[in-house]
């Protein structure tokens, strides 16, 4: 009973370079949520996906960031022209439809990014 | 808008002591509320949520919270530290309203001395 998973676990990227992230959802999980974790803080609210819908990116930076969940395969989290800024840890979770409001989310180990 | 304050970025209990890490939130309604705890290099792990109905609520490993609404709180406690407590610990919110968005506090570093 596989839990969330993602990989790679650790990326190193120099800047200007692409950076993809995957992110496979707990089995019988339809909902993708990814966070970043910076330094010192806690983790900030990225983008909430279903399979093929974006249901709310008001987290995600306005540039260079994009996240998708096809129909087939894991989500990815997609960085282009990474910035040293961009280095951080980047988690994410899953959960079934959230029926009355809210549903618990299950967090993958996360992957670590370094912008070099 | 919702936001979670975690006061004490590090706190430091002797193994076998009282542990307390306070969590205060601000919502325009009463949220749901959770604490997660991450080992090095983990990902988070569910410590136990208040969604409704009694404000005491137990999770795993030993720990407990209580929500207070009208302090705006939910502090977790443990009546004796063990070493594998060490880690940290973020509180989270989540609104009845706005989905299933969770709204994360800056963490507390727990270390327990022997």
């Amino acid at each position: 009973n596989a839990g969330v998973m993602q990989n790679p676990r650790h990326l190193v990227r120099r800047r200007g370079q692409e950076a993809r992230l995957r992110c496979s959802p707990m089995k019988g999980h339809s909902h993708v949520y990814w966070y970043r974790q910076l330094p010192e803080e806690g983790l900030k609210f990225m983008v909430y996906l279903q399979k093929e819908n974006i249901i709310d990116e008001s987290g995600m930076p306005k540039e260079r960031f994009s996240a998708e969940f096809p129909k087939e395969g894991p989500s990815i989290l997609r960085i282009q022209q990474v910035v040293r800024g961009d280095s951080a840890a980047y988690f994410c979770a899953s959960s079934t439809p959230a029926g009355r409001g809210w549903n618990e989310q299950y967090f993958g180990p996360g992957t670590r990014l370094t912008v070099t | 808008a919702q936001s979670v304050t975690q006061l004490g970025s590090h706190v430091s209990v002797s193994e076998g002591a009282l542990v307390l890490l306070r969590c205060n939130y601000s919502s325009s309604v009463p949220p749901y509320l959770f604490w997660y705890v991450q080992y090095p290099n983990q990902g988070l792990q569910l410590l136990l949520k208040y969604t409704t109905g009694a404000t005491l609520v137990k999770g795993i490993n030993g720990f407990e919270a209580e929500f207070k609404k009208s302090e705006t709180s939910f502090h977790l406690t443990k009546p004796s530290a063990h070493m594998s407590d060490a880690a940290e610990y973020f509180c989270a919110v989540s609104g009845r309203n706005t989905g299933n968005q969770f709204y994360f506090g800056t963490g507390t570093s727990l270390t327990v001395i022997p």
